[in-house]
């Protein structure tokens, strides 16, 4: 277990339909990210929120929104939901400081999206 | 952001050191080097990370050259279960990471 929890961990869907994923970051970590994983493709990164604000996008589709809520957890808003949506969603969350330390990102297990 | 690359995949045996370079020449001075370990349909996971010089931890090892444009993840005597994609990414906080194409280590008895 990673700490950062992530549901549903499997989602079939229609196509043009609406649905929302949820992330809960490690305890203590303030920085969320969402990433998207096709078959057999690369982690495309999608958006990124920080103590409940947006801080950086990515290939992100208008179609996708994202929040972050007080409680530091994330959902991710997926509309008109097309075939090509159809992959791996993954949410990591990272500690932020103002010193130099980085110290990567944990990911969740991941939300599998099927359109059909 | 920094762009990264390296091999898309290799080969190697049971016991065997294997060795991953990747080559990131616009590293930032206060970009970190990143190795995550990614098996199918689970989200990465991280190895090791380092600024300069040698890191070592229990499970790799990562050497960057003064330059620091290039690093290499050393993995000791591998073994079936490490067959993986590699990703190595350039990054610092407060900023998201790019993932690349990763290298598909497979390892075989």
């Amino acid at each position: 277990d990673s700490g950062v929890t992530q549901t549903p961990k499997h989602l079939i869907t229609a196509t043009g339909q609406r649905v929302t994923l949820r992330c809960s970051p490690r305890s203590g970590d303030l920085s969320v990210y969402w990433y998207q994983q096709s078959l057999d493709q690369g982690l495309q990164f999608l958006i990124q929120y920080y103590n409940g604000e947006e801080r950086a996008k990515g290939n992100i589709l208008e179609r996708f929104s994202a929040q972050q809520f007080p409680d530091l957890h994330s959902e991710l808003n997926l509309s008109s939901l097309e075939l090509g949506d159809s992959a791996l969603y993954f949410c990591a969350s990272s500690v932020e400081t103002t010193g130099r330390l980085f110290y990567g990102y944990t990911f969740g297990s991941g939300t599998r999206l099927t359109v059909v | 952001l920094a762009k990264t690359t390296q091999p898309i995949s290799m080969d190697s045996y049971e016991g065997q050191e294997v060795n991953i370079t990747c080559s990131h020449n616009n590293i930032a001075t206060n970009d970190y080097i990143t190795w995550y370990q990614q098996f199918p349909s689970q989200g990465p996971r991280f190895i090791i990370q380092g600024y300069k010089t040698k890191v070592t931890n229990e499970v790799a090892s990562l050497f960057i050259p003064a330059d620091r444009k290039s690093s290499t993840l050393s993995l000791p005597r591998v073994s079936l279960s490490d067959t993986a994609v590699y990703y190595c990414l350039v990054g610092g906080y407060g900023r998201a990471l790019t993932f690349g194409s990763g290298t598909r280590l497979q390892v075989q008895p």
